[in-house]
């Protein structure tokens, strides 16, 4: 069974700074992971996404790491800003029990705070 | 180009009541998924769409979830009776392939149900 986790639950940095997110996964058979932002009362919005096959991803400020064979991925944040401010969910896709379908397995996130 | 949506976008109802949540995904994406994220813990999958078929329903509850896509267009999550339990925020997402290992597969989410139960 697939667990997805994201350590620590919250954290609190000043404007400016450099971050990394972490998240680890314990089963290495994924399809791709993908990196989501939520803001207070919204929904999710897809940040960026790392097929199996490929080791990161960059958008903007972020850049996204895939280590599959230790479970790993990291999110980097650039020069953060208060509009940073979030929670950020990692979540990977894997085969179904049915083995012929897939689905996002997720993990509790990370609420950042980034202070003026 | 019409994201995820999702109606209605809170909900307040009594135990034993019933409420449908709707999610119309965006147009043309075969694949819809449902999931739910009750307070405190990780948004989990409840179950998953190709057009019409119920793909993988191994994340539902119990038997008061119906989930139902006729035509292979909108879906409703029916809760019918709610439990207190039930309370949560439901999300829908869509993709217009299932995640394999051939292509890029993202999903896109709506802005949730929040759902209460008193």
């Amino acid at each position: 069974k697939q667990e997805v986790t994201q350590i620590p639950a919250a954290l609190s940095v000043p404007e400016g700074e450099n971050l990394v997110l972490n998240c680890s996964f314990t089963d290495s058979a994924i399809y791709n992971l993908q990196w989501f932002r939520q803001d207070p009362g919204k929904g999710l919005t897809s940040l960026l996404l790392i097929q199996s096959s490929q080791r990161e991803q960059t958008s903007g400020r972020l850049n996204a790491s895939l280590d599959k064979s230790s479970g790993r991925s990291t999110l980097y944040i650039a020069a953060s800003q208060p509009g940073d401010s979030a929670t950020y969910l990692c979540a990977v896709s894997s085969r179904g029990p049915t083995g012929a379908n897939s689905k996002l397995t997720f993990g509790k996130g990370i609420t950042l705070s980034v202070r003026p | 180009e019409a994201g995820v949506t999702q109606f209605p976008s809170h909900s307040v109802i009594e135990k034993g009541q019933t409420v449908t949540l709707r999610c119309d995904p965006i147009s043309g994406h075969d694949n819809l998924y449902w999931y739910r994220r009750v307070m405190g813990k990780e948004i989990k999958f409840l179950l998953h769409f190709v057009k019409e078929s119920k793909q993988d329903e191994s994340g539902m509850p119990n038997n008061r979830f119906l989930a139902e896509r006729t035509g292979g267009t909108y879906s409703t999550l029916k809760v019918q009776p709610a439990e207190l339990e039930d309370s949560g925020v439901y999300f829908c997402a869509s993709s217009p392939r299932p995640f394999t290992r051939q292509g890029h597969t993202e999903a896109f989410f709506g802005q949730g149900t929040r759902l209460t139960v008193v």
